[in-house]
């Protein structure tokens, strides 16, 4: 059965700071990883999606990386900024379907 | 475009009670999938539906169910409503997978469905 843990499952920083947010999945048969944002009391907001062939994927301020082999993934937040304060959800998907594992996610807070 | 829609957004049921939840999915998508998050448990898969066809079900009593109409609509129904079933109900849709556009199988959500059962 897929497990995904993400570390640490709380973090704060100041404003400006580079941090990097880590998840890792028990089984490597991936078919594709995806990094989410939550808001709280609200849905899920898509930032990034690796197919299982891909290293990285970038979208302005983020990169996400994946290592299939050593089950692993990483979101990298470049000069973090209040706004960027939520919980950020790793899941995986190990099908062509929907059914998605997720993690427990990383809350996220950036102090001014 | 318009994005996940439903409804309703929040309601409070008392235990034995039923609750039927709505998702209107993007327009063209036609997969539908239902998720519960708790803080206890986090984020957990309920079912997903596809065409009008149960594809996939998650690890829930059978009080929970669900179904698709031919527009792709999906509606989930609790019965016999427990405290724990007290949660954020979450539906995603996505295009069906093999089609060739880009963003297929990305997973969009919408705002929830928040259940408080006393």
């Amino acid at each position: 059965k897929q497990e995904v843990t993400q570390i640490p499952a709380a973090l704060s920083v100041p404003e400006g700071e580079n941090l990097v947010l880590n998840c890792s999945f028990t089984d490597s048969a991936i078919y594709n990883l995806q990094w989410f944002r939550q808001d709280p009391g609200k849905g899920l907001t898509s930032l990034l999606l690796i197919q299982s062939s891909q290293r990285e994927q970038t979208s302005g301020r983020l990169n996400a990386s994946l290592d299939k082999s050593s089950g692993r993934s990483t979101l990298y937040i470049a000069a973090s900024q209040p706004g960027d304060s939520a919980t950020y959800l790793c899941a995986v998907k190990e099908t062509s379907g929907s059914r998605l594992t997720f993690g427990e996610g990383t809350q996220l807070t950036v102090n001014p | 475009k318009a994005g996940v829609t439903q409804t309703p957004r929040y309601l409070i049921k008392t235990r034995g009670q039923q609750v039927t939840l709505s998702c209107s999915p993007i327009s063209g998508h036609r997969s539908v999938s239902w998720y519960q998050q708790t803080p206890g448990q986090g984020l957990q898969f309920l079912f997903e539906y596809f065409s009008e066809t149960q594809r996939n079900k998650g690890n829930f009593p059978g009080r929970f169910s669900g179904r698709q109409f031919s527009n792709s609509r999906s509606e989930m129904n609790v019965s016999t409503l427990e405290l724990g079933d007290s949660a954020l109900y979450l539906c995603a849709s996505s295009r069906p997978p093999g089609q060739f556009f880009s963003g297929a199988n990305v997973l969009t959500f919408g705002a929830g469905s928040r259940l408080t059962v006393l």
